[in-house]
């Protein structure tokens, strides 16, 4: 069983710029789901993705986006960077349909905006 | 709205005391309540779950949450606290089972030598 990988694990970037995060959810698990961490404070959900569609989302702008492709592996994209977008960000899969499935995460990328 | 509060931001506990972490929830309905753990520069590691059934449930590493409806809380402990148990703690709830997981703002662990 392999579990939830996240690439890269840190990345710097300027502001006004566009990043695309990747993650390869955990074997046999159908949902994923972002997390922005900032420092010093809980995860932040984004969104989740199921069936390739987006089926919940956080208090984010339009600017985050994100795709699940058939494998189940997913992107986070964030567009127009801002200072503030500098935090860890987190993927975690799960399993829909298993009503006390938790989160699996991945170890995080950590996205520097300078 | 779901919500969870970690009341403390610090917890200091002496090595092989009882340690415990708080944590109070406020759903529209029955809650999944969840705790992991964040060790630096690492994404969290499941720990345990409430989902229903018996009020104290055990999880990994000899911690174990008590489930308290009335006082909708679901506090983290532990009978004997370990130097490596210093990390930062997440208390979460989810309401519905395909709801998204809502996560407290952590309490820092520190266990003392």
């Amino acid at each position: 069983e392999t579990g939830v990988t996240q690439s890269p694990t840190h990345l710097i970037k300027t502001r006004g710029q566009q990043v695309t995060l990747r993650c390869s959810s955990q074997s046999g698990h159908n949902t994923v789901s972002w997390y922005q961490q900032a420092l010093g404070q809980g995860p932040q959900f984004i969104f989740q993705y199921y069936r390739e569609e987006e089926n919940g989302r956080g208090n984010f702008p339009p600017r985050f986006s994100g795709l699940q492709f058939p494998n189940y592996s997913s992107e986070l994209n964030v567009n127009a960077l801002e200072l503030d977008d500098s935090a860890l960000y987190l993927c975690a899969s799960s399993l829909v349909g298993v009503q006390d499935s938790p989160l699996h995460f991945g170890n995080g990328t950590r996205l520097t905006v300078t | 709205a779901q919500s969870v509060a970690q009341p403390e931001d610090q917890v200091n506990v002496a090595e092989g005391n009882p340690l415990t972490v708080k944590c109070t929830y406020s759903v529209s309905g029955n809650p999944y309540l969840f705790w992991y753990v964040q060790y630096p520069n690492r994404g969290l590691q499941f720990l345990l779950k409430y989902i229903t059934g018996d009020n104290l449930v055990k999880g990994s590493y000899g911690f174990e949450a008590e489930f308290n409806k009335s006082q909708t809380s679901f506090h983290l402990k532990k009978p004997s606290a370990l130097v490596s148990d210093s990390a930062l703690y997440f208390c979460a709830v989810r309401v519905n089972r395909d709801d998204k997981i809502i996560f407290g703002k952590g309490t820092r662990l520190h266990i003392l030598p």
